[in-house]
C-alpha cells in the first residue's frame, strides 16, 4: 500500500445526486492532488493543495469542488455531474509541491454517472 | 502546444525478455520527466524521476533515459516478470508552473 487511501471505492450515482469523495493521507505530506483518469485519455490533473491552501485548479467545472480541512484529508464534493464524469478520479500527495517530490497515488474511485 | 507521446500503445513480450518503451515530449520549458507503472484497478506507482540535467536513472529492472536536447524519453525493462504487466506511463512537468503533462501510456503484457 502506499499510504494513501481513498473512500468509496466505487460510486454509481444519478446526475442529481450529491457525493462525496474522500481521501486520506498518512505520509505525513503537505500537498495533496485530485486526478481524474477517463479509459484511453492521460491522466488530468484537477486540483492542488499545498499546505492547505489551493495552488492550482485546472479549469475544472464547478461541479466539481474540492476541500482540504488538512494536509492529512482531501475531499471532491460531487453534483450534479454529467455522464461524461464518469471515471476514475485518483487522489495524491507529495512531501510538498516541489517539481522533483515523489507523488503517491491512492487506489482511485471508480465513479460512473447514470 | 505542450504534448507527450508514448509508443507503442501497447506491447506483448514473453517473460525474461527485454522491452524498450518511448516517450517523446514538446512540453517547454521543461522541469522534469516521469515514469508511473499503473497496474489495472490501482493507482501509478512512480519508478523514476529525471532532471533536465539527468540523463538515465534505473530502480531494479527499470532504467529510464532522457536526452533532452532530441526531447526523448525512454524506459527499458529487463529479464520481464509476469508482475511488470501493467500501463506505464510517461509524465513531463513545466518548469516554473505546477502543471504536469502526462502522456497516455504504454500497455505491457507479460506471457509465461
Amino acid at each position: 500500500e502506499t499510504g494513501v487511501t481513498q473512500t468509496p471505492r466505487h460510486l454509481v450515482m444519478g446526475m442529481t445526486n450529491k457525493k462525496s469523495l474522500k481521501c486520506e493521507q498518512h505520509l505525513g505530506h503537505n500537498a495533496m492532488y485530485w486526478y481524474k483518469q477517463s479509459a484511453k485519455k492521460p491522466l488530468e490533473l484537477m486540483f492542488v493543495y499545498n499546505f492547505k491552501e489551493q495552488t492550482e485548479n485546472n479549469s475544472v467545472p464547478s461541479r466539481f469542488s474540492p476541500e482540504c480541512p488538512n494536509s492529512s484529508h482531501l475531499f471532491l464534493h460531487l453534483h450534479t455531474l454529467q455522464p461524461e464524469d464518469s471515471a476514475l478520479y485518483l487522489c495524491a500527495s507529495s512531501q510538498e509541491n516541489l517539481r522533483t517530490d515523489t507523488q503517491y497515488f491512492g487506489p482511485g474511485t471508480r465513479l460512473t454517472v447514470l | 502546444k505542450n504534448q507527450v507521446e508514448q509508443s507503442p500503445q501497447s506491447l506483448i513480450i514473453l517473460e525474461g525478455k527485454n522491452c524498450t518503451l518511448q516517450c517523446n515530449y514538446t512540453v517547454s520549458p521543461f522541469s522534469n520527466l516521469r515514469w508511473y507503472k499503473q497496474d489495472t484497478g490501482r493507482g501509478p506507482v512512480s519508478l523514476t524521476i529525471m532532471t533536465f540535467s539527468e540523463n538515465t536513472k534505473s530502480n531494479g529492472r527499470y532504467t529510464a533515459t532522457l536526452d533532452a536536447d532530441t526531447k526523448q524519453s525512454s524506459l527499458h525493462i529487463t529479464a520481464s516478470q509476469l508482475s511488470d504487466s501493467a500501463s506505464y506511463i510517461c509524465v513531463v512537468s513545466l518548469s516554473g508552473t505546477y502543471k504536469y503533462i502526462f502522456g497516455t501510456g504504454t500497455r505491457l503484457k507479460v506471457l509465461a
